[in-house]
């Protein structure tokens, strides 16, 4: 079983439309977790932290669920721009840090 | 502007032969790390450095190099030892072991 698991889609949804991502992790020891974002052929970028509370940020909104281990992005009002391969990380501790291999979205008019 | 470069973004080299990846960051971060991303697969940890003259191993160090003599250059050296050495190749520096933030990203073909 892999660390860090994530639907690799891809998802192809219109512009409007609400989308949500799921992400399992299989350390119950995880301590920090976020999303990322990356463009065709470009770096990681830092979307979100992902908190025990849940947090929104925009049109964006992560959830963690520690007892089932996985967490969640949702993505509402979708844009074309939102057009990407959506990224999964946990952190275990220290500087152990744990990548999903991603999940691709595609907006589309 | 505060930032990490990568350079050269395209590299070229023949099997055999070692290459150097560039890596330098002003944001003043104490941590580095390289990472190496595959098609359809998620990052992995090659070595990371939480401070100069200190790098530890990650989960794929084998045919890897790497040195820190300065806070704000982190090279990462492609020996001939690496059996696939073809891969985008990440840099990244963190402030503490939280979030990092990556480099624009080397991508190497070897023939």
């Amino acid at each position: 079983r892999k660390e860090v698991e994530q639907d690799p889609g891809p998802f192809n949804v219109p512009e409007g439309a609400t989308v949500a991502f799921n992400c399992t992790y299989s350390n119950s020891a995880s301590q920090s977790f976020f999303w990322y974002r990356q463009d065709c052929r470009k770096e990681p970028k830092l979307l979100m932290s992902v908190y025990s509370s849940g947090n929104e940020d925009g049109r964006f909104t992560a959830q963690l669920n520690r007892a089932s281990q996985y967490i969640s992005l949702l993505i509402r009002d979708s844009k074309l721009s939102d057009s990407a391969t959506y990224l999964c990380v946990v952190k275990l501790g220290g500087f152990k840090t744990i990548f999903g291999a991603g999940t691709r979205l595609f907006v589309k008019a | 502007d505060g930032g990490i470069t990568q350079s050269p973004k395209y590299l070229f080299r023949k099997e055999g032969q070692n290459v150097t990846l560039s890596c330098e960051q002003n944001l003043n971060h104490d941590a580095m790390y390289w990472y190496r991303q595959d098609p359809g697969q998620g990052l992995r940890l090659i070595y990371y450095s939480q401070i100069v003259n200190d790098f530890q191993k990650g989960d794929i160090a084998e045919g890897y190099s790497v040195s820190r003599e300065k806070k704000e250059s982190f090279p990462l050296t492609v020996t001939s030892a690496q059996k696939n050495p073809t891969a985008f190749y990440l840099c990244a520096s963190s402030l503490t072991a939280d979030e990092q933030y990556f480099g624009p990203g080397t991508r190497l073909t070897v023939t």
